[in-house]
């Protein structure tokens, strides 16, 4: 059973246009969902991260909603940039140091120019 | 500040061999544990630890061992290499206790391929 559902698996946005990337958990024990950025050949690093009480964070061009009751949440990327180009992870952790991440299956986005 | 180093960066193995992954980490962290990455996969929690003598399973333990005698050092090893292990193995530390936007800090990855 996947515990984090991500979705899409890849996507094209044109450069200045908004990147929406979903994810869904089932565990209600989660309680703490950081979004991680991988480039080739890197380790992930993390974007931002959010707490189940709070609904929404955002930091720069980068915002997660968060749908408790849902049990959703979503990364999105304003102004999207070519620089942007990467694979991004939802996760999700009991632990609010997320020692234990479960991760989603990545979503690959490409931002043209 | 090295933050956390994985070596070997590569590794070839042949079926049967055993072998240890080296993880370290100069931040202090409590914190360390072991993912792998498979295409189209994510990253797969295999083991974990929250502090020295201290380990447990995650997700995908099977054939794989680890242990934490030092807060500094979690190898990870492969008992018996089998061709479904090869993979991006990653390590990751991070502090105890809740720190906003500061948690796990990942290494490179050590790529493993098992003919």
């Amino acid at each position: 059973q996947q515990q984090v559902k991500q979705s899409p698996q890849s996507l094209i946005v044109q450069k200045g246009g908004i990147s929406i990337i979903n994810c869904a958990y089932e565990n209600t024990a989660f309680d703490y969902f950081p979004w991680y950025q991988q480039f080739p050949g890197k380790g992930p690093a993390l974007l931002i991260a959010i707490r189940p009480d709070v609904s929404e964070k955002k930091e720069g061009r980068f915002t997660i909603s968060f749908n408790k009751s849902a049990k959703q949440f979503s990364l999105h990327i304003m102004d999207s940039q070519p620089g942007d180009s990467a694979t991004y992870f939802c996760a999700a952790s009991k632990d609010q140091a997320g020692t234990a991440l479960i991760f989603g299956k990545g979503t690959t986005l490409s931002v043209s120019s | 500040n090295a933050g956390v180093t994985q070596t070997p960066k590569f590794q070839v193995l042949k079926t049967g061999q055993s072998m240890t992954l080296q993880c370290a980490q100069d931040m202090n962290h409590e914190y360390m544990s072991w993912y792998r990455q498979d295409p189209g996969m994510g990253l797969r929690l295999i083991h974990y630890s929250v502090g020295a003598g201290i380990t447990d399973q995650g997700e995908v333990p099977n054939g794989y061992n680890v242990s934490r005698s030092t807060t500094e050092d979690f190898p990870l090893r492969l008992l018996s290499a089998a061709p479904s292990q090869t993979s991006v193995y990653f390590c990751a530390s991070s502090r105890s206790g809740f720190w906003d936007n500061q948690p796990q800090h990942f290494g490179d990855g050590t790529r493993l391929s098992i003919l």
